[in-house]
């Protein structure tokens, strides 16, 4: 069964501008993490972003976490074509890699040039 | 350094067959985990291997079935395939108590 549903499923956006996504969960974490996937290939790692912290950044990409919410949202600023591809929220109920990712449906992003 | 391999790439099958799927993981890491994505659906859980041991389990089916070997690297096996088992399989694979999965480029198992 799928925990994370992401929303929107799909979101098409001009070049240049920001992108948000947002997840929401269903039951306690370790942590949340986010990834990429371009075109059904294998998924690419974005950020981690653990229960006890309520905002990350990597370079572009901001991730926010409320756990009291349940929710977490990943922002994409300055967007590029490049960016096209299929973002995914994964939350990780125990840590240290004990297995047992829990993925959502994922949001379509779709950059324009 | 290489990152996660996963051969082989496409895979067509007829039900009733069986298929192993296989995974190198990272090197240096010491934990495969395995999982299902269905075409628009985000990845499932299948199973995970840590010294040589499944140590968890998602919900499939006993038609799954895996393998660790001692250099870390893993085999995924289905018997009596099913339309239904059509997928994108990933591997992923981490050090044990870290919590970053790397994953593989997936192996698309088509079965007519």
């Amino acid at each position: 069964s799928q925990q994370g549903e992401e929303d929107p499923q799909a979101l098409s956006i001009q070049e240049g501008e920001n992108a948000t996504m947002n997840c929401s969960y269903k039951t306690s974490i370790n942590n949340l993490q986010w990834y990429r996937q371009n075109s059904g290939r294998g998924l690419v790692h974005l950020i981690l972003i653990r229960s006890n912290e309520r905002e990350k950044h990597s370079g572009r990409l901001r991730v926010t976490l409320d756990t009291s919410k349940k929710s977490s949202s990943l922002l994409i600023t300055a967007s590029r074509a490049a960016d096209t591809a299929s973002y995914f929220c994964a939350t990780d109920p125990y840590g240290g890699s004990q297995g047992n990712l829990i993925f959502g449906k994922g949001t379509k992003l779709s950059v324009k040039p | 350094d290489a990152g996660v391999t996963q051969s082989p790439t496409h895979l067509i099958k007829t039900r009733g067959q069986q298929v192993t799927l296989r995974c190198s993981p990272k090197s240096g890491h010491d934990t495969v985990s395995w999982y299902q994505q269905a075409l628009g659906q985000g990845p499932q859980f299948i199973f995970q291997y840590y010294e040589e041991e499944e140590r968890q389990r998602g919900n499939f089916p006993d038609r799954f079935s895996g393998h660790q070997f001692p250099n870390y690297s893993s085999e995924l096996n289905v018997n009596a395939l099913l339309l239904g088992d059509s997928a994108l399989y990933l591997c992923a694979s981490s050090l044990v108590q870290v919590d970053e999965q790397f994953f593989g480029p997936g192996t698309r198992l088509t079965v007519l």
